[in-house]
């Protein structure tokens, strides 16, 4: 089975940075994802990571470590538009995506 | 880029009726197509997978013969909410992954969502 957990909420300021915490317990890791989704929309894709490490792109960074079953989203310079919810979603064998219970982020000034 | 239609965005039914959701891949064959469901203010519950030309394979708890999907051609793909109840209503999205006709993969793909809202 699957076994995705995030924060259930966060809140931030306005221009600054701001990390989500992502663990999982899966069998046949393939991947992880992380969405950005703002309330009735569908999910937009942010970042994947398969390899240990930060991929960075823009204002948003993303980390994995496999061996720790851990990944976290970095989002700098917060923007009021930043505030939605935050999809951490793993890749399980082949074709699977099962996402974390999502974190909602509030921006404020 | 890839995108992927979903129709109706919203829609609302009486109780017993039948719903059909569709979703439809531009520019890219939809080799596999994930339905998900989500609850005000919870994540994404994926309720089944299908592969063109397959049967579905349903997560547990999801009634197979509750929720119909078809995914006869490589660029459409149907949930049915048959004899909807109340308890049905959610938010219902569609996800593609597949290739273009140049054979490049596509990652994942998200439709827009339907708002189901069953009375």
């Amino acid at each position: 089975g699957q076994n995705i957990d995030q924060p259930t909420e966060m809140t931030a300021t306005e221009g600054a940075i701001v990390q989500i915490n992502c663990t999982y317990q899966t069998s046949g890791f393939n991947g992880l994802f992380w969405y950005q989704q703002h309330a009735g929309e569908a999910p937009t894709f942010l970042s994947y990571n398969v390899l240990d490490g930060l991929e960075e792109k823009g204002r948003f960074s993303s980390f994995l470590s496999r061996s720790k079953g851990y990944s976290y989203l970095l989002l700098k310079e917060l923007q009021m538009k930043d505030s939605a919810s935050y999809l951490c979603a793993v890749k399980a064998g082949a074709n699977n995506l099962f996402f974390g219970t999502g974190t909602r982020l509030t921006v404020i000034p | 880029g890839a995108v992927v239609s979903q129709h109706p965005s919203r829609v609302i039914c009486k109780s017993g009726t039948s719903v059909k959701i569709e979703c439809r891949s531009l520019d890219f064959q939809a080799t596999t197509m994930f339905w998900y469901r989500q609850f005000p203010k919870k994540s994404l519950m994926l309720m089944a997978t299908s592969n063109e030309g397959s049967k579905a394979t349903y997560e547990q708890g999801v009634e197979k013969d509750k929720f119909l999907i078809n995914h006869a051609s490589l660029t459409l793909s149907t949930l049915t909410v048959t004899s909807a109840h109340p308890e049905d209503s959610s938010f219902y999205i569609c996800s593609a992954k597949g290739r273009d006709r140049q054979g490049e993969n596509y990652g994942y793909t998200f439709g827009s969502g339907t708002r189901l809202t069953v009375v």
